[in-house]
């Protein structure tokens, strides 16, 4: 059974476009997070949801929008996609008080 | 800012040797550290963690910490090609869904 999930693996699209990405966790954890991974494999947080209210909304244009319609889901729609949003996009997830974090796949983000 | 240091390397070791990779931070309010394992194209797989000073094992990997000198280390005994990886040490707050801040990674070569 996958414990993080993510959707689609591989994302190819053109300048202002607007695309999803979806999450899901099956581990019963109350906390998810996207993360971004640019060219340089720098892995950075982005946005944190505990209990689906959001936490951490790190300094992100606001053409990255999260959504979290329950404690295992979490989506992340970006518009207006520009050539610097090519990156690997992992979702993760974990039990807040512990931290422990357990990443998807990743999402493989080409924007040309 | 919260700030993670590793080297990025390549560290080269042969194969059989211990692996030593090296992780500092910069935020003493840090409680909580961890280890990820990185494949080329891969997820983060979660290695270990440590919240208290000294050594914690694991089968063939034993994670560091010293608190007072900001420092984190992950030994890797009898190294095998199959641990030639990318290597992330990670600080967290110690609870809370503030996400983890990641190093830069260090590349990790096991030479047969």
């Amino acid at each position: 059974d996958t414990a993080v999930s993510q959707t689609p693996k591989y994302l190819v699209t053109q300048m202002g476009n607007d695309k999803s990405i979806k999450c899901e966790q099956n581990l019963g954890h109350d906390t998810m997070y996207w993360y971004k991974q640019d060219s340089k494999k720098f892995l950075k947080i982005m946005f944190s949801y505990n209990n689906k209210e959001l936490i951490i909304n790190e300094t992100v244009p606001n053409r990255f929008s999260p959504k979290s319609p329950d404690k295992a889901h979490l989506n992340l729609h970006i518009n207006s996609l520009e050539l610097g949003d090519s990156a690997v996009y992992f979702c993760a997830s974990s039990q807040v008080a512990t931290e422990t974090q357990y990443f998807g796949p990743g999402t493989r983000l080409l924007v040309l | 800012q919260k700030e993670v240091e590793q080297n990025s390397g390549p560290l080269s070791v042969p194969e059989g040797a211990i692996a030593s990779l090296n992780c500092t931070y910069s935020d003493r309010g840090s409680q909580s550290f961890f280890w990820y394992r990185q494949y080329s194209g891969k997820s983060p797989e979660l290695i270990m963690f440590i919240y208290s000073n000294g050594d914690k094992e694991d089968g063939r990997f034993t994670a560091q910490l010293n608190k007072a000198s900001q420092y984190v280390s992950l030994l890797i005994r009898d190294s095998q090609p199959s641990d030639s990886a990318t290597y992330l040490c990670a600080v967290g707050s110690g609870g809370g869904a503030d996400g983890l801040t990641f190093g830069k990674g260090t590349h990790l070569i096991i030479q047969p």
